[in-house]
C-alpha cells in the first residue's frame, strides 16, 4: 500500500539530548514537509523540502534540522537548541508540480515528550 | 496578521443534521486553494475538500461541500447529515500561489456528533 510512514509512533527523551524522527513515504512525491502541532492548535510548518538534496525553513525551524538524501526519506532531527520540544510531529508529502489542487498526505504523526 | 481564522473552537450537532464550520482567510495573492482536513483522535490528518480560488462552483464530495463567498474571502466546510464518526477535529488550510506549496492552517475546530 501506498502512504508514509513515521515511527516511532511515541518517543521520550532527556533533556538536552537530540532526537530522530523518521518518516518515510512511497508515493514518489517530489515534496516533503514537517509540522509541529502543540494541544488544541493547528499545525505550524518547521521544513519542507521540494526535491532531494533541497530544503527550506518554515515558520518555526529554530532548534530542528533535516536531511533529503533520499526521495523517499525526510528525517527530522529534534536539537537539544530546541526549548519546548513536546509536541505531536507530522509528516507530509505531495507532489510539486501539475494542480494546485495536490493535496498534502499526511503520515500516522510522532508524539514526542521530553521528560 | 493571521491568515487563517476559525472561530469557533468547538461545535456541538445532532447526529443527522448538517453543521456549517466557518473558515475565513487572507491572502492578497490572485491565486490560491483552500483545503480542509480533519484530524480524528487517532492524530492522522485526512483530506476531505479542495477549493480553488478561480474554481466558478462550490466544491463538494460526497456530504462535504464547501462554500466559498470570495469577496467574503470565507470558505466554510458543511457536512450534511452528520454521523457520529464525524466527531472529530476539523482545519481550514490555505496554499498561496507560487512554486513552494506549503499550506498555512487555521486552529481548528472541534466538532462533537450528539446522538
Amino acid at each position: 500500500d501506498g502512504g508514509i510512514t513515521q515511527s516511532p509512533k511515541y518517543l521520550f527523551r532527556k533533556e538536552g539530548q537530540n532526537v530522530t524522527l523518521s518518516c518515510e513515504q512511497n508515493l514518489n512525491h517530489d515534496a516533503m514537509y514537517w509540522y509541529r502541532q502543540d494541544p488544541g492548535q493547528g499545525l505550524r510548518l518547521i521544513y519542507y523540502s521540494q526535491i532531494v538534496n533541497d530544503f527550506q525553513k518554515g515558520d518555526i525551524a529554530e532548534g530542528y534540522s533535516v536531511s533529503r538524501e533520499k526521495k523517499e526519506s525526510f528525517p527530522l532531527t529534534v536539537t537539544s537548541a530546541q526549548k519546548n520540544p513536546t509536541a505531536f510531529y507530522l509528516c507530509a508529502s505531495s507532489i510539486v508540480a501539475g494542480l494546485a489542487s495536490n493535496e498534502q498526505f499526511f503520515g500516522p504523526g510522532t508524539r514526542l515528550t521530553v521528560l | 496578521a493571521q491568515k487563517i481564522t476559525q472561530t469557533q473552537p468547538g461545535m456541538f450537532v445532532q447526529e443527522k443534521e448538517a453543521v456549517t464550520l466557518d473558515c475565513t482567510y487572507d491572502t492578497s495573492d490572485p491565486s490560491y486553494g483552500l483545503f480542509w482536513y480533519k484530524q480524528p483522535s487517532s492524530g492522522e490528518m485526512i483530506f476531505l475538500i479542495y477549493q480553488g480560488s478561480y474554481d466558478q462552483q462550490n466544491a463538494t464530495e460526497g456530504r462535504y461541500s464547501l462554500n466559498f463567498q470570495k469577496a467574503r474571502k470565507s470558505a466554510n466546510l458543511v457536512i450534511s447529515a452528520s454521523q457520529l464518526g464525524d466527531s472529530a477535529m476539523y482545519f481550514c488550510a490555505m496554499r498561496e500561489g507560487g512554486s513552494a506549496r506549503q499550506l498555512t492552517f487555521g486552529s481548528g475546530t472541534q466538532l462533537t456528533v450528539l446522538p
